[in-house]
């Protein structure tokens, strides 16, 4: 199976601040990555689906790049509606689906 | 609009049996494949079964390979987790989660239901 590390774990920001998550995969992908958001008590959205492609309604302030092994996601000014856990999943090796052990992120 | 609701958590032994529902609305149910996909108390996501568009294909993670059966009713646009041999490991929020590919697999999953909670408990 293939192992997704993010990192880190958790962020400290504040609203404006430009943050960046990676993500790192144990083999390549290729460009088969998506990441979700999940806010707490919530389902998980998609945000980004072949490692750069916006899902349609999502803010141009979210933007990912990478491919093969070593993946970012950037949010280029936080919001207050952007504090939440992140999760990068490789969509390249199936079975299974394998999800990052996400990022936290939240307000300074 | 797009809905996704599943039904049919509960409390339930270790050695229990338990059925999830998510009935599915908005989209054509038929040309979809749809997941499940659970998250335990304050962990990450974990992909547990997928079944294609028309039921020809189903897959498991390891984890509950042999023990759950995932399947679905397109004439009731509904989707299904049969769970059986229940252990505490298995407690979590269950959720299913539709494919973005029309008749084909891509392994994003662009909409999600809310959720319903499993506990594995004596």
């Amino acid at each position: 199976d293939i192992q997704m590390t993010q990192s880190p774990s958790s962020v400290s920001a504040s609203v404006g601040d430009r943050v960046t998550i990676t993500c790192r995969a144990s083999q390549g992908i290729s460009s088969w990555l998506a990441w979700y958001q999940q806010k707490p008590g919530k389902a998980p959205k998609l945000l980004i689906y072949a490692a750069s492609s916006l899902q349609s309604g999502v803010p141009s302030r979210f933007s990912s790049s990478g491919s093969g092994t070593d993946f970012t996601l950037t949010i280029s000014s936080l919001q207050p509606e952007d504090f939440a856990t992140y999760y990068c999943q490789q969509a390249n090796s199936f079975p299974p689906v394998t999800f990052g052990q996400g990022t936290k992120l939240e307000i300074k | 609009q797009v809905q996704l609701v599943e039904s049919g958590g509960g409390v339930v032994q270790p050695g229990g049996s338990l059925r999830l529902s998510c009935a599915a609305s908005g989209f054509t149910f038929s040309s979809y494949g749809m997941h499940w996909v659970r998250q335990a108390p304050g962990k990450g996501l974990e992909w547990v079964a997928f079944i294609r568009y028309d039921g020809s294909n189903k897959y498991y993670a390891d984890s509950v390979k042999g023990r759950f059966t995932i399947s679905r009713d397109n004439s009731k646009n509904t989707l299904y987790l049969q769970m059986n041999s229940l252990r505490a490991e298995d407690t979590a929020v269950y959720y299913c989660a539709k494919d973005v590919g029309l008749e084909w697999l891509l392994l994003d999953f662009d909409y999600w239901g809310q959720g319903t909670l499993v506990t594995v408990s004596s």
